[in-house]
């Protein structure tokens, strides 16, 4: 069975902290990784994607790809209340279509 | 352009009764998926088309649920003889093709009474 793991939190930061976001997976052909941000009540918005191993950044957040050790991450800069979400980490296989979601982590950021 | 649309929006439905979830993808996007999602957790997958072919169901939790897209465009999640355990949000999801970044729906929330 192909598993997403994330730590469910809540992960408390205060403003202007860094917000990091782990999450592991069990299958190895996995191609694609994707962070979701999700406000309770909505339906998940993505945020990021990242393919390759490394770092890719885009405005406050960065997404860190290891495919060695199955992980991957989401690091949030300069934290802001209204990224208080819960973050939802997918992957997706090669041939498959479909994304595997963990069960997110929630975040709360104090003002 | 609009996004994914769903209705309706909440559903309340007694135990034994049958659903019709409706769910209008991104005009153009070939792949179409339902996801469950229950409360605080994470969705999960049931079921995925592309143009009109059902790809994958292996999501499907029971043969209660049934999904079709008979024209490649709008689908129909149906869900028969509802229990209390369907209770949850009903998530569809688009994208252009299987490479393409998955845009969501509002979702449909179920709750069966």
């Amino acid at each position: 069975q192909k598993e997403v793991e994330q730590n469910s939190g809540p992960l408390s930061v205060p403003e202007g902290a860094i917000a990091s976001l782990n999450c592991t997976y069990s299958d190895r052909g996995s191609q694609s990784f994707f962070w979701y941000r999700q406000y309770s009540g909505k339906s998940p918005e993505l945020i990021m994607f990242i393919y390759s191993n490394g770092d890719k950044e885009d405005g406050r957040f960065t997404a860190q790809l290891n495919k060695a050790s199955q992980y991957v991450s989401l690091l949030i800069r300069d934290s802001q209340p209204s990224d208080s979400a819960t973050y939802l980490c997918a992957v997706k296989g090669g041939s498959q279509g479909n994304l595997i979601f963990g069960k997110g982590t929630k975040l709360s950021v104090k003002p | 352009g609009a996004g994914v649309s769903q209705s309706p929006r909440y559903k309340v439905a007694k135990r034994g009764q049958d659903v019709a979830l409706r769910c209008d993808p991104i005009s153009g996007h070939v792949s179409l998926f339902w996801y469950q999602q229950a409360l605080g957790q994470g969705p999960e997958f049931l079921t995925y088309f592309q143009n009109e072919a059902q790809l994958d169901k292996s999501g499907l939790p029971s043969d209660r649920f049934f999904a079709e897209r008979p024209e490649g465009s709008v689908s129909t999640l149906k869900i028969q003889r509802t229990q209390q355990e369907d209770s949850a949000v009903y998530l569809c999801a688009s994208s252009v093709g299987l490479a393409g970044d998955v845009s969501f729906g509002p979702g449909t929330r179920l709750t069966v009474t």
